[in-house]
């Protein structure tokens, strides 16, 4: 089984309906991320969250939520889904501690369609 | 701030050609610079990564060294395989918690 686990992996709403996508993660790593992925744009920063009670907004946060349920548990909400949400949604890991590079562990990504 | 520029693709190869994926970036301080590959309908994986000026990351026959004085970090493999067409980024961390990427090139490796 993947560290990182996205569901689901593929998702096709319309216009306004509310959307979660949920990741869970086995690595046991504090530090869980929300990334959005748009041809020739790299990755975008959406949420980060250090632990359960600590959630931040990254980059492009508008129009996007999150809840981190559990240690292992991040989900990311859109409450009201538009068409330029359409992208790969990816979920990502990282350690912290002494002589830890930040190296990041990815899900397989969400796959969001908005018509 | 913190900002990273790879080439940009798509990147069309034969079958054991040389490869290179130019990558600069712009940092404050010794970020870690890092190469992730993504291959079709999967998430990023590391596949090297380097901590300060002069390491050479390696692994699966691609290197990359980082280069201070030319604040670069570019992608090179002697002889490239059908398997590794892929999407291939560019990443920097610097002293907080945050990676930038950059925008990704596309390698396809034909037969």
């Amino acid at each position: 089984d993947a560290d990182v686990t996205q569901t689901p992996r593929n998702r096709i709403t319309k216009t306004g309906k509310r959307i979660m996508l949920e990741c869970s993660q086995t690595k046991g790593h504090d530090r869980m991320y929300w990334y959005r992925q748009d041809p020739g744009l790299g990755l975008q920063l959406i949420y980060y969250s250090f632990d359960v009670k600590d959630i931040n907004k990254g980059e492009i946060s508008d129009g996007y939520s999150v809840s981190r349920q559990a240690q292992a548990k991040f989900s990311l909400s859109l409450e009201s889904a538009i068409p330029n949400q359409t992208a790969l949604y990816f979920c990502a890991t990282s350690d912290v501690g002494q002589g830890n590079t930040g190296e990041l562990f990815f899900g397989e990504g969400s796959r969001l369609t908005v018509l | 701030g913190n900002s990273v520029t790879q080439m940009e693709g798509p990147v069309t190869l034969s079958e054991e050609a040389f490869l290179t994926i130019n990558c600069t970036y712009t940092a404050t301080g010794y970020p870690s610079l890092f190469w992730y590959v993504q291959y079709p309908g999967e998430g990023l994986q590391l596949l090297l990564k380097a901590t300060k000026a002069d390491d050479k990351g390696s692994n699966k026959g691609f290197e990359a060294t980082y280069r201070k004085e030319t604040t670069s970090f570019h992608l090179e493999k002697g002889s490239v395989q059908v398997s590794d067409s892929a999407v291939y980024f560019c990443a920097l961390k610097g002293g907080g918690f945050k990676t930038i990427f950059g925008a990704g090139t596309r390698l396809f490796v034909k037969a």
